[in-house]
């Protein structure tokens, strides 16, 4: 058990619709990072916060967003859902987001898997 | 544009061979290099690596890192069958965070 936590579990929904996943981090860390992965894309980072700020963008649709709040919980917001936005969407923190821009360890939560039917 | 490549895609071997992962990177103002090992669930740390030339070691596991060659092998001696599982090659540069396709390790008894 990594101390990252993520809700749901899973997620099924329809194109068109929204949907919010919720991630804590492991208590202490300020740094928040949101992964999508699928099977033909593979791990592809989203989005990183440091301590409630947007730090690093990734490959980020517009129709997604995310934010961290005081209390260093994050949701990541996916709307107008499409078919291929289907993957196992993972949340990782670490304590320190960059030391002279070099990436620590993370760790990562179990994921949501959202299904778009 | 940054990118990542890892082989082989997959590998099958008997518990007690060594194996050897490779991970190729082409990114822009490298900055650090990342192994991660991913069963059926999230991902988790194995090593992290800035210079080159200077091996991590973890038990059976070791990795090492050629910044003019550009690529980083993670080397598996005395495989068990609990070290079956994918292995990603993470690299960071500009662009924050670019993943490998992964290489999948079957450790067969």
């Amino acid at each position: 058990d990594s101390g990252v936590t993520q809700t749901p579990k899973h997620l099924i929904t329809a194109t068109g619709q929204r949907v919010t996943l919720r991630c804590s981090p492991r208590s202490g860390d300020l740094s928040v990072y949101w992964y999508q992965q699928s099977l033909d894309q593979g791990l592809q980072f989203l989005i990183q916060y440091y301590n409630g700020e947007e730090r690093a963008k990734g490959n980020i649709l517009e129709r997604f967003s995310a934010q961290q709040f005081p209390d260093l919980h994050s949701e990541l917001n996916l709307s107008s859902l499409e078919l291929g936005d289907s993957a196992l969407y993972f949340c990782a923190s670490s304590v320190d987001p960059m030391r002279g821009k070099v990436y620590n360890e993370q760790f990562f939560g179990p994921g949501t898997r959202l299904t778009v039917l | 544009e940054d990118k990542v490549v890892q082989s082989p895609l997959s590998l099958v071997v008997h518990e007690g061979d060594t194996v050897t992962l490779n991970c190729s990177y082409e990114v822009t103002n490298f900055r650090s290099l990342l192994w991660y090992k991913q069963e059926k669930k999230a991902p988790t740390f194995l090593f992290m690596l800035t210079s080159s030339g200077i091996e991590k070691k973890s038990g059976r596991l070791s990795s090492i890192l050629d910044k003019k060659e550009l690529f980083s092998i993670l080397n598996i001696t005395a495989t068990q069958t609990g070290d079956s599982a994918v292995y990603l090659c993470v690299v960071s540069g500009n662009t924050p965070l670019v993943f490998g396709k992964g290489t999948r390790l079957s450790v067969i008894a």
